[in-house]
């Protein structure tokens, strides 16, 4: 268990609306990702965070935006979903400077977006 | 930019061994790591190797890292129906926790009983 929550887990929304989605962790630890997950590519990053208010865009930013006002949160929000929003979300955790562990990024379970 | 290569299906039968493929493009890969997802759930690490490695084992996984080709690849030994999954390779480029992780298209394994 890598202490990661997101919510809500299951979320099915309307063209237009906005969305934010939740990533709690336990650990403490400073790097935050967003990815989604799409069948055939694999996981994209959307934005990461390596601090309080330290947020930058990843590969597929377009759409959403971030915000980390505490550790242990790091929200995302679709600001006007749409249907190629539909998607898998998955929150991500690192402790820095850990190289002796690799660097491992560990995942929440998941948060599943339908636009409809 | 980094791209990640894997086949998208393999299937095998229980007890055999199961191999999956990864290729990367970047030279300056350093860390590579393995991680496994069933369904409805989030990805689990399974195992990663540094790049000055050529080999690690951990229990019934192996993982070979092949520089000159560019080649990662995944053993799994005494394929169990509880393998079935979709396996993803991701690679990260240089040293630094903030730099990203680039992933492949994940293998999906099916173990026949």
């Amino acid at each position: 268990d890598a202490g990661i929550t997101q919510s809500p887990r299951h979320k099915v929304t309307e063209t237009g609306t906005p969305v934010t989605l939740r990533c709690h962790q336990t650990e403490n630890h400073r790097y935050m990702y967003w990815y989604r997950q799409d069948p055939g590519h694999g996981l994209r990053l959307i934005h990461y965070s390596y601090g309080v208010k330290d947020t930058d865009k990843g590969e597929v930013s377009d759409g959403y935006s971030v915000s980390r006002s505490k550790t242990e949160d790091f929200l995302l929000t679709l600001e006007s979903a749409t249907s190629s929003q539909t998607s898998v979300y998955f929150c991500a955790i690192q402790d820095a400077g850990q190289p002796h562990s690799g660097n491992t990024i560990y995942f929440g379970e998941g948060s599943w977006l339908t636009v409809v | 930019g980094e791209d990640v290569e894997q086949s998208l299906f393999l299937s095998v039968r229980e007890g055999d061994s199961s191999v999956i493929n990864c290729t990367y493009t970047d030279s300056s890969s350093t860390y590579l790591y393995w991680y496994k997802q069933e369904p409805g759930a989030g990805l689990q690490l399974l195992t990663y190797i540094f790049s000055n490695m050529d080999m690690k084992q951990d229990q019934r996984l192996t993982v070979l890292l092949n520089k000159k080709d560019k080649h990662l690849s995944l053993r799994i030994a005494d394929t169990q129906t509880g393998d079935s999954a979709i396996y993803f390779c991701a690679v990260r480029r240089g040293f630094n926790a903030g730099n990203m992780l680039t992933f492949g298209g994940g293998t999906r394994l099916m173990v026949k009983p």
